[in-house]
């Protein structure tokens, strides 16, 4: 399977605990996205690279929050500190190319519960 | 601000049935628009896109949508209804050259026998 691969797909933690989540875009996109996604609601962007370098964060991505790229492959979600709110569905993406892209490519995600 | 409204939450169609989802947004300029389903348990999978061009585009699954420039709208159809077409839906503008999508809220479809 060449899809978007997320570690892990299920994560549960105390609060106050770091977390730290994993996603391999599809092999050659250059372009990675994360979001966030609640029950009920749209996914939310986060964050977004072109090859390594971290373009845009959203004000949702607050200081305990932090995502690497650096080899401009897979990527790292880290949450420090975390807390009940950031219970939630990470999801990735990745897409091709320069320019506009199209298609976004989404992995499963990974379902963080803090308790 | 850009921004894109699903007026319904929640649908509910017979199988057999047709299907029209409501998208509406809003933006500076005519965005590329895109809509996608999950499943449960499932990633987002891309149903279909809109560039420019045709306003009337064709999607996997045997969906459809028609870009209206007049009303911002971007509505998602099916003549018929499956009941493997239960998901969410979430129509999703793009917000320039970046590629980020702003999504819905989403509307969740439900198929009653």
């Amino acid at each position: 399977d060449t899809g978007v691969s997320q570690d892990p797909r299920h994560k549960i933690t105390k609060r106050g605990q770091n977390v730290t989540f994993r996603c391999d875009p599809i092999s050659e996109h250059n372009r990675l996205y994360w979001y966030r996604q609640t029950l009920g609601q749209g996914p939310e962007f986060l964050t977004y690279f072109q090859n390594e370098a971290q373009l845009e964060k959203s004000r949702l991505l607050s200081d305990r929050f932090s995502a690497e790229r650096p080899k401009g492959s897979f990527s790292t979600l880290e949450i420090q500190r975390t807390e009940q709110g950031d219970s939630a569905m990470y999801l990735c993406a990745s897409s091709p190319g320069q320019g506009f892209s199209g298609e976004l490519f989404f992995g499963e995600g990974s379902r963080l519960t803090v308790l | 601000a850009q921004s894109v409204t699903q007026p319904d939450i929640h649908i509910t169609v017979s199988e057999g049935a047709s299907l029209e989802l409501r998208c509406n947004y809003s933006y500076g300029a005519t965005p590329y628009l895109f809509w996608y389903v999950q499943s449960p348990g499932q990633g987002l999978q891309l149903l279909l896109k809109y560039f420019s061009g045709d306003t009337l585009v064709q999607g996997i699954k045997g969906f459809e949508a028609e870009f209206k420039r007049s009303q911002s709208s971007f509505n998602l159809r099916k003549p018929s209804v499956h009941w493997s077409d239960a998901a969410e839906y979430f129509c999703a503008p793009s917000s320039g050259n970046t590629g980020k999508l702003i999504f819905g809220q989403g509307t969740t479809l439900q198929v009653k026998p």
